[in-house]
């Protein structure tokens, strides 16, 4: 894998708002997913989305992708107190089970 | 299901001194990872296991550190000579073979004094 480079490195909102967080990559990719870390502690999958597809939505959350600018942005609508946290984006080149790469992620603060 | 887990959730332990990180995986996951954090930084491949073999160990910051999965399932991480660079919350995935979306585990706070 790869490592993608989240942007901004932080974000503060109030609850209701939209968040819009952005990931930047070098290489040619399989998939990116995102993925989404509460209090420093494990990761939780958000969303995988693979080189062939340009939108995918799950729930709230919307993810893009433009390869031909090697860009992914993750949208959380309607944010809520729960959405703070840090994000993580993972580019993977291969297409299987490799080690993921982590930039230092975009941390968001949702403001009550 | 039983989600990943690890133990302890946090560890002290001297510098110098040696330790061991377990791993559950999700059952049926033939696939396990092992990656550190340090504050303020994202999580740092560390290596992966294929079933009881490790492919890839390129992450290994040294030969201190060491990882086994004997009988393809739990999965022990090994940190010889602690020193307190090693401080890091330690942290595991797993994931079916061949599918790329990761299961992490809540983690091992590891402080080395």
């Amino acid at each position: 894998s790869q490592q993608g480079e989240e942007d901004p490195q932080a974000l503060s909102i109030q609850e209701g708002e939209n968040a819009t967080m952005n990931c930047s990559y070098k290489t040619s990719i399989n998939n990116l997913q995102w993925y989404r870390q509460n209090s420093g502690r494990g990761l939780v999958h958000l969303i995988l989305i693979r080189s062939n597809e340009r939108e995918k939505h799950s729930g709230r959350l919307r993810v893009t992708l433009d390869t031909s600018k090697k860009s992914s942005s993750l949208l959380i609508t309607a944010s809520r107190a729960a959405d703070t946290a840090s994000y993580f984006c993972a580019p993977m080149s291969g297409g299987g089970a490799d080690g993921l790469t982590f930039g230092k992620g975009t941390h968001l603060i949702i403001q009550p | 299901g039983a989600g990943v887990s690890q133990t302890p959730s946090n560890k002290v332990t001297e510098k110098g001194k040696y330790v061991e990180l377990r791993c559950d995986p999700i059952s049926g996951h033939t696939a396990l990872y092992w990656y550190r954090q340090s504050l303020g930084q994202g999580p740092e491949f560390l290596i992966y296991f294929q079933g009881t073999g490790a492919a890839d160990d390129s992450g290994l910051p040294n030969d201190r550190f060491f990882a086994v999965r004997p009988e393809g399932s739990v999965s022990t991480l090994k940190i010889q000579r602690t020193e307190r660079g090693d401080s890091a919350v330690y942290l595991c995935a797993s994931s079916f073979g061949g599918v790329s979306e990761q299961y992490f585990g809540p983690g091992t706070r590891l402080t080395v004094t």
